[in-house]
């Protein structure tokens, strides 16, 4: 099962910068923080993952805290078509390819 | 950019008929998944299939199901007898090699199938 726990649901206003929280207490030294995104019954959507540093790509920014207990995904300028459920996910044992998915975040973006 | 594409986009079958839905991974990545989506519930794991095996498999994967690479482009799942509770989004997803710890699943728009 998924090690992680989100918010069930955040609104956010398009154009302005939306801040997703994690929490992944118990996560290990060897374990990466992946997030995904789902829009509407497509398929879960990749969007950045990390280690133990920031990370940036041209979606998102990934901010992990010193003591990778949570981390918080950055949509820098949010639009509409951001609208989706967005999912944390650690991956459970370096062996263990699975992904395990939660209940994510619905996060609906407003005009 | 590459991408996962999944056939046929909606597939309607009777209970108890056979089922194969298909996928064609991203060219060169070597492990393979197939996850479902029941309506309104989690994406859940399946399989994971690589060098021509299954490497893990759920509770959910039982005999009804099983899994292929019969060339080198596709990988299939097979449901030999559909159930009513089968009915879900079906997703395949590919990856290069989780192992190194940096090579993210990437998703097919998935395979919804609707049993009668």
């Amino acid at each position: 099962d998924a090690k992680t726990t989100q918010p069930p649901s955040m609104d956010c206003a398009e154009g302005r910068a939306a801040n997703l929280p994690c929490n992944h207490s118990t996560i290990s030294g060897n374990e990466y923080v992946y997030w995904y995104r789902q829009i509407h019954s497509q398929g879960p959507q990749y969007i950045i993952h990390g280690l133990k540093n920031n990370e940036t790509n041209e979606m998102a920014s990934l901010i992990i805290t010193e003591d990778r207990k949570s981390s918080t995904l950055i949509l820098p300028h949010a639009t509409l078509r951001d609208t989706a459920v967005y999912y944390c996910i650690v991956r459970v044992r370096s062996n263990d390819y699975k992904l395990s998915f939660g209940a994510g975040t619905t996060v609906t973006v407003r005009a | 950019e590459p991408e996962v594409t999944q056939t046929p986009s909606h597939q309607v079958t009777q209970m108890g008929q056979e089922v194969i839905l298909r996928c064609v991974p991203i060219s060169n990545h070597l492990y393979f998944y197939w996850y479902r989506q029941i309506l309104g519930q989690k994406v859940e794991f399946l399989v994971s299939f690589y060098n021509n095996e299954i490497s893990e498999k759920s509770e959910i994967f039982d005999d009804q199901f099983s899994v292929e690479r019969p060339d080198g482009s596709n990988f299939t799942l097979k449901i030999r007898s559909t159930k009513l509770e089968d009915s879900a989004m079906y997703f395949c997803a590919s990856s290069e090699n989780p192992a190194r710890g940096n090579q993210p699943q990437h998703f097919g728009d998935g395979t919804r199938l609707s049993i009668l």
